[in-house]
């Protein structure tokens, strides 16, 4: 089965670029997607199809996709962005989300 | 604006067969390429895809726990149900329904407030 891999743990200062990468075997041939949930929350879509972003998010939240690894990129990270992140793909007709990263501003 | 909401037993006992509604307002599974999905996440864990159901009733599985799935839709009422067999301690998570459009790379867009099954005895 498709398998999308995180890391658990991405730190960042505030006001700094935040990274979190997604790894699935030839996922820049699909389309990927992110959800950020806070604690107590439901998941929110952040990035849709790659890199759009849903009306409503800021655009300091930015996404790409390309060989095996798609990324979701923050820019000028504020502490209210410190959440779980989890990336999502399509295979074989079946939704895969990956194992999800926790992002920590400090 | 779209909204949906799960309702369902918060207590299960093991072996017995889970229901779960989702109530959903903003569209219609009537519509073509409107669908909703179910998915769950275990406290502290990961999310995980159960099942998906379109508007043409193209419905689509998690591989390792289609045999337990079956997902229906009532479109007069607006509500898609998931039923889960044979349930297990390891099935105790939180359990969301979500909106879903039929598209290249379809995403989950809005997610309901999700609700609480435990699985003991």
């Amino acid at each position: 089965s498709y398998e999308l891999t995180q890391p658990p743990s991405v730190s960042v200062s505030p006001g700094q670029t935040a990274s979190i990468t997604c790894s699935g075997d030839k996922l820049g041939d699909k389309f990927a997607c992110w959800y950020q949930q806070k604690p107590g929350q439901s998941p929110v879509l952040v990035i849709y199809q790659d890199r759009k972003g849903p009306s409503g998010i800021p655009e300091r939240f930015s996404g790409s996709n390309s060989g095996n690894t798609a990324t979701l990129t923050i820019s000028g990270t504020q502490a209210l962005d410190e959440a779980d992140y989890f990336c999502q793909t399509w295979d074989s007709s079946t939704v895969v989300f990956g194992g999800g990263t926790k992002l920590t501003v400090l | 604006q779209i909204t949906l909401k799960e309702s369902g037993p918060t207590l299960v006992k093991p072996t017995q067969t889970l229901t779960l509604t989702c109530t959903f307002s903003g569209f219609s599974l009537s519509t073509s390429g409107e669908g909703v999905g179910w998915i769950r996440q275990p406290p502290g864990k990961a999310l995980e895809w159960l099942a998906l159901i379109y508007w043409d009733d193209d419905k689509r599985y998690s591989p390792s726990l289609k045999s337990r799935l079956t997902i229906t839709k009532d479109t007069s009422k607006n509500q898609v149900v998931l039923t889960m067999t044979n349930m297990d301690p390891v099935d105790t998570a939180t359990y969301y329904c979500a909106h879903n459009k039929a598209a290249a790379g379809s995403w989950f867009d809005p997610w309901g407030q999700g609700t609480l099954v435990i699985v003991s005895s």
